[in-house]
C-alpha cells in the first residue's frame, strides 16, 4: 500500500539556525498537505500544495512538491521557539482517495 | 461557532471496557476520520466515512468499531478485543474531496487501566 516517510525523525536546533523536513510518498501523489501540531495540540493545517514543482511561502516557511509529486520539504528560516512542534506532510494517491499522513518530523528550538 | 468536537478530552476505563468516543462537526463535511497517535508517533488511521451510512477500514482498525448514521457524528468504540487501547485519539472531517484541508478536533485522550 501507499507509504509517506518524512526525515528526520527528530531535529533539535538553536533558535535563529534553519530547519529543513523532507518526505518522501512510495506512490505519486494529487496534493501534498502539511500540518503542524505544538505539544499537548492536535494538528492545524499549513499549507496544500497540487502542482508539480510547486513552490508556496508562509513567512519564514516555505513549502515545495517535487517534479515527481512523490516528495516534498518544509523549510524553516531562522526558527523561533514559537515554531516548535512536529510537522506532518499528508497525501491522497488521487483526489477521492484518503489522506494518508508521515510519522511527522519533531523539532525542539534551544532559545 | 463552525467546528469539530471530541469528548471527553480525558478518559479512564477498566481493561476489558467497551468505550465509546464521541466526534461531532458542524462544517457539514462528507468526509470524517479516525487516527490513534502513540507518544512521538504519527497518525495512524483507524477509519473512515466519505458518505453517511458507509465507512472503510483504515490501517489499524483491528479492536475498534465505528458507525455513521448522521452526517455530523462519527462516533468511534473502542472495544475489549483492542490489544493496546492507550492512546491520544484525533477525529478529523473534510469536504469529500482529498484535495482539501482536514479539520481535526482537540483529541481524546484515552487511558485503560
Amino acid at each position: 500500500g501507499q507509504q509517506v516517510m518524512q526525515i528526520p525523525q527528530y531535529q533539535h536546533v538553536q533558535e535563529g539556525e534553519d530547519f529543513t523536513t523532507y518526505c518522501n510518498s512510495s506512490t505519486t501523489l494529487s496534493n501534498i498537505q502539511w500540518y503542524k501540531q505544538r505539544p499537548g495540540g492536535h494538528p492545524v493545517f499549513l499549507i496544500q500544495l497540487v502542482k508539480s514543482g510547486e513552490v508556496k511561502k508562509q513567512k519564514r516557511l516555505t513549502f515545495q512538491f517535487g517534479e515527481a509529486k512523490k516528495n516534498s520539504s518544509l523549510h524553516i528560516t531562522a526558527t523561533q521557539t514559537t515554531d516548535v512542534g512536529t510537522y506532518f506532510c499528508a497525501g491522497p494517491r488521487t483526489s477521492y482517495d484518503k489522506v494518508i499522513f508521515g510519522p511527522g518530523t519533531s523539532l525542539s528550538v534551544i532559545p | 461557532d463552525g467546528g469539530i468536537t471530541q469528548s471527553p478530552k480525558y478518559l479512564f476505563r477498566k481493561e476489558g471496557q467497551n468505550v465509546t468516543l464521541s466526534c461531532e462537526q458542524n462544517l457539514n463535511h462528507d468526509a470524517m476520520y479516525w487516527y490513534r497517535q502513540d507518544p512521538g508517533q504519527g497518525l495512524r488511521l483507524i477509519y473512515y466515512s466519505q458518505i453517511v451510512n458507509d465507512f472503510q477500514k483504515g490501517d489499524i482498525a483491528e479492536g475498534y468499531s465505528v458507525s455513521r448514521e448522521k452526517k455530523e457524528s462519527f462516533p468511534l468504540t473502542v472495544t475489549s478485543a483492542q490489544k493496546n487501547p492507550t492512546a491520544f485519539y484525533l477525529c478529523a472531517s473534510s469536504i469529500w474531496d482529498s484535495n482539501t484541508e482536514a479539520f481535526f478536533g482537540q483529541g481524546t485522550r484515552l487511558t485503560v487501566v
